[in-house]
């Protein structure tokens, strides 16, 4: 069975701080890996896709990088955080192209203080 | 500009009724319509899909779509308090999966 495992689960930061964000997808090779950004209450917000490893993707623009360094791999970072980085950070996998069925990670709930 | 409208942005239903939400998209170049449930504080977990004109029903869920309107409808009947949650319709093509804003559902007993 497929597992996807996202870290951390909650961040507090400072702004003008890094930040980085995983998930780890496993039972599944060669999936397409999506970041998406959701903010208190508000639309999923898809932010990058990656079909290959060292392929990204950019959706929208928020500051943010994104990087698949591995197959099952997905990292999400920036260098300097902004207060409207806040938000909740999703980490999902599909299976392929035709098939978009998303499955989600649990989440990393990020405070920029 | 938003690609996916839901309607309405929020409802009641008493315990037992029926609620019936709307999802239409502006992009014609979407293939799949999915609709996600998310409750409060966890991740959205996909519920039912629909990629052919029709309806499918699964349980107490219904889908319908137009694809000429690129408009779906999710229906629950005999909704629980365990059904309470925000409801997001999806549409997809080409690797872009785009969100409405989902309608918030509030099932009271």
């Amino acid at each position: 069975a497929q597992t996807i495992h996202q870290w951390p689960v909650a961040e507090i930061k400072a702004v003008g701080s890094p930040l980085s964000l995983g998930c780890t997808i496993k039972g599944k090779s060669s999936p397409n890996l999506y970041w998406y950004w959701q903010a208190t209450g508000g639309t999923l917000q898809q932010l990058f896709y990656s079909i290959t490893v060292g392929q990204v993707e950019s959706v929208v623009q928020l500051n943010l990088s994104a990087s698949r360094p591995k197959d099952d791999q997905f990292i999400l970072s920036t260098e300097k955080l902004l207060l409207s980085h806040s938000g909740f950070y999703l980490c999902a996998w599909s299976l392929n192209r035709g098939d978009e069925r998303l499955f989600f990670g649990h989440g990393t709930k990020l405070s920029v203080l | 500009q938003q690609k996916v409208q839901q309607s309405p942005e929020s409802l009641i239903v008493p315990e037992g009724g029926m609620a019936s939400l709307n999802c239409t998209s502006s992009d014609r170049n979407v293939d799949y319509f999915w609709w996600y449930r998310q409750h409060s504080g966890k991740s959205p977990k996909m519920l039912m899909s629909i990629f052919s004109n029709g309806e499918k029903e699964e349980g107490r869920f219904t889908v319908h779509l137009n694809k000429a309107s690129l408009h779906t409808s999710l229906h629950i009947r005999d909704s629980q308090p365990s059904d309470s949650a925000l409801y997001l319709c999806a549409a997809s093509g080409n690797n872009r999966i785009f969100f409405g804003d989902g309608t918030q559902l509030v099932v009271k007993p």
